[in-house]
């Protein structure tokens, strides 16, 4: 099975801009979770998408925001970017039921300058 | 005081050493611990993955998992340079859908 896909792998962009990431979960899993990963912070959860349903979120403003496609692929939206955005973000698949095991993609690296 | 607290290293040690790796919580109603191994520009990989209380064993990899101390611990044996990583542990308390907490990653480096 071919693994999480995430793109693009680097972005690089401007304070006030939007910016949206993209993952393409395993085959077959219905959950994409997403998380933010900086050296102060570590990892960070975003929020977690489920049948397109957002069904958790972390403690994030409102300029983080997400969706899930009937194929479970997943998006993620960041608006109004500050320097404090840049960051590894790294989106995870699991199956969804059953299990708490998540895969991770190699995340993409956003730089805000 | 964070949820979960990991030293965030480094570690260093010679090859052929046996590992130990910790991380402590807070909060009791976490049942579901993991560990993850990061390369450098990589996403995390899950190595173990415990539910509640006890250990498991995994080839060279064994992870503790001691609830009424809220402590757990991962051990490698017989470490190997490729094992030079960023170790992550991580935690959640299930129940349908992941918040997942994770610790702030112990960078470990094995000299040959």
């Amino acid at each position: 099975k071919a693994g999480v896909t995430q793109t693009p792998r680097y972005l690089i962009k401007t304070r006030g801009q939007q910016v949206t990431l993209s993952c393409s979960p395993i085959s077959g899993h219905r959950s994409v979770s997403w998380y933010q990963q900086t050296p102060g912070q570590g990892l960070q959860f975003l929020f977690e998408y489920f049948s397109e349903t957002q069904r958790n979120k972390g403690n994030f403003p409102g300029r983080f925001s997400g969706r899930q496609f009937s194929n479970s692929r997943s998006e993620m939206n960041v608006s109004t970017l500050e320097l404090g955005d840049s960051a590894l973000y790294l989106c995870a698949s699991s199956p969804g039921t059953g299990t708490n095991t998540q895969y991770f993609g190699p995340g993409t690296r956003l730089t805000v300058l | 005081q964070k949820e979960v607290e990991q030293d965030p290293g480094p570690l260093s040690v010679p090859e052929g050493a046996i590992v130990s790796l910790n991380c402590t919580y807070s909060n009791s109603a976490f049942q579901y611990f993991m560990w993850y191994r990061q390369y450098s520009r990589k996403g995390p990989e899950l190595l173990m993955y415990t539910y509640s209380s006890g250990n498991k064993e995994d080839g060279r990899f064994t992870a503790q998992v001691d609830k009424s101390s809220k402590y757990i611990s991962l051990f490698i044996r017989d470490s190997q340079p490729s094992d030079s990583a960023t170790y992550l542990c991580a935690m959640s308390a299930g129940g349908g859908g992941f918040k997942t907490i994770f610790g702030a990653g112990t960078r470990l480096f094995v000299k040959a």
